[in-house]
């Protein structure tokens, strides 16, 4: 069966702590692995897409990494802007054309001054 | 920069009442996607919309459930006979098409049944 588990369930910071969060999978045949962040009662925000183990991407305080069975979310010195929670999903191993994701439960970030 | 919208930001119904919730996806994107999120519990697929048709949809998508372009804006999904274990967040999104494969999301529509 494909899953996403994401660990750990939440992480808290201080200000200037770095640290990474887990993305795990078992769908076959990779076709994308996307990182999004949610804020409460909000929708998730679009961060990266990977494709390929070795690919890495970064966005301000933010770099993503894949391997062949997981993903990193590395966030270096973080500030308190970045709380949220960071969803990780992928495309099932048999959905053709990209018709849905299957994401993982979060991981919920809290960062302090 | 463009943005998926979603109408209302909460409902409230009561039980056995219909609902329907609208978005209006980014202009030019050609796949759109309804997916809920009931209170601390993971986001769930619910039914993807391409070229006028349901191309997928989940166990959960039953037949209380419709899904509708009327226009060339406005992407919907209605909820016939709304049960309690509805309620939840419901997100609307919006993919460009064969050549990228990121889904962009809505702010999401809180639907409490009563």
């Amino acid at each position: 069966e494909d899953q996403v588990t994401q660990s750990p369930e939440a992480l808290r910071l201080q200000e200037g702590e770095s640290s990474s969060l887990n993305c795990s999978y078992t769908v076959s045949g990779l076709r994308g692995l996307f990182w999004y962040r949610q804020d409460p009662g909000k929708g998730p925000e679009f961060l990266f897409t990977l494709y390929s183990a070795g690919e890495e991407k970064e966005k301000e305080r933010l770099k993503a990494t894949l391997t062949k069975k997981e993903s990193f979310l590395h966030i270096t010195a973080p500030k308190p802007e970045d709380s949220a929670t960071y969803l990780c999903a992928v495309p099932p191993t048999f959905s053709g054309g990209y018709n849905k994701l299957i994401f993982g439960a979060g991981t919920r970030l809290a960062v302090h001054p | 920069e463009p943005e998926v919208t979603q109408t209302p930001s909460h409902q409230v119904t009561q039980m056995g009442q219909e609902v329907i919730l609208r978005c209006v996806p980014i202009s030019n994107h050609l796949y759109f996607y309804w997916y809920r999120q009931i209170l601390g519990q993971k986001v769930e697929f619910l039914v993807s919309f391409y070229n006028n048709e349901i191309s997928e949809k989940s166990e959960i998508f039953d037949d209380q459930f419709s899904v509708e372009r009327p226009d060339g804006s406005n992407f919907t999904l209605k909820i016939r006979s709304t049960k309690l274990e509805d309620s939840a967040m419901y997100f609307c999104a919006s993919r460009p098409g064969q050549g990228a494969r990121e889904q962009y999301f809505g702010p999401g529509t809180r639907l409490t049944v009563t």
